[in-house]
């Protein structure tokens, strides 16, 4: 069973929708992160949160936009996305030591919203 | 800078055969070392972690890795792989820059 939970596990949107990826830990992890993964490819980091702040922002286009409501919850909005958006989003956490989320700490993953954009 | 390379794309096993899978890092300093599994449909899991202290580590699922500074690697062993293991495995590099990088993974398709 995964530690940190992804909502919805698929999703289906035309270009012009609005929707939003939900993730959610209760491992009292300061640190969080949203990933890209295309398949048989590595994660691709987006966005990393350190302490409910946006810490990381891998240039990622403004169609995506997180947001981190409190310590537990970290949302991603979706917005006019394109057909090439389509991939697996994962969500991830990790304790976060004086606002150095990678370091040592290993990261706990949830089993990601599989997005197809028509 | 910094890199990890995974120079296996794919590999093909038997069952009950043991399993290597390389990985090779580039970074100046003693690296923060990972093994990630991924399995059809699934997040990533971690196998294993290299911090400090002794270089052959243990991990769930019967893997080890073993760290070796002179050939900057962390290889990933199993004695006797199982039909289960048949997966995507990531191996990943952090250091006190706040850095992370994955490697490109190895496939692992494991045969009867």
């Amino acid at each position: 069973d995964t530690e940190v939970t992804q909502t919805p596990k698929h999703l289906v949107m035309g270009m012009t929708n609005k929707k939003s990826l939900k993730c959610e830990q209760h491992m009292g992890h300061r640190a969080m992160y949203w990933y890209k993964q295309k398949a048989k490819k590595p994660p691709e980091l987006m966005f990393v949160y350190s302490y409910e702040k946006l810490s990381i922002n891998e240039s990622v286009p403004s169609r995506f936009s997180p947001e981190c409501p409190n310590s537990s919850l970290l949302n991603l909005h979706l917005h006019a996305l394109q057909p090439e958006d389509s991939a697996l989003y994962l969500c991830a956490s990790s304790q976060d030591l004086s606002g150095q989320p990678y370091s040592n700490q290993p990261q706990h993953f949830g089993d990601g919203t599989r997005l197809s954009i028509l | 800078a910094q890199s990890v390379t995974q120079p296996d794309i794919h590999i093909t096993v038997s069952e009950g055969a043991s399993l290597e899978l390389r990985c090779n890092y580039s970074y100046g300093a003693t690296p923060y070392l990972f093994w990630y599994v991924q399995s059809p449909g699934q997040g990533l899991q971690l196998l294993l972690k290299y911090f400090s202290g002794d270089t052959l580590v243990q991990g769930i699922k019967g893997f080890e890795a073993e760290f070796k500074r002179s050939q900057s690697s962390f290889n990933l062993r199993k004695p006797s792989v199982h039909w289960s293991d048949a997966a995507e495995y990531f191996c990943a590099v952090s250091n006190t820059g706040n850095q992370f990088y994955f490697g490109t993974g190895t496939s692992l398709t494991v045969i009867p």
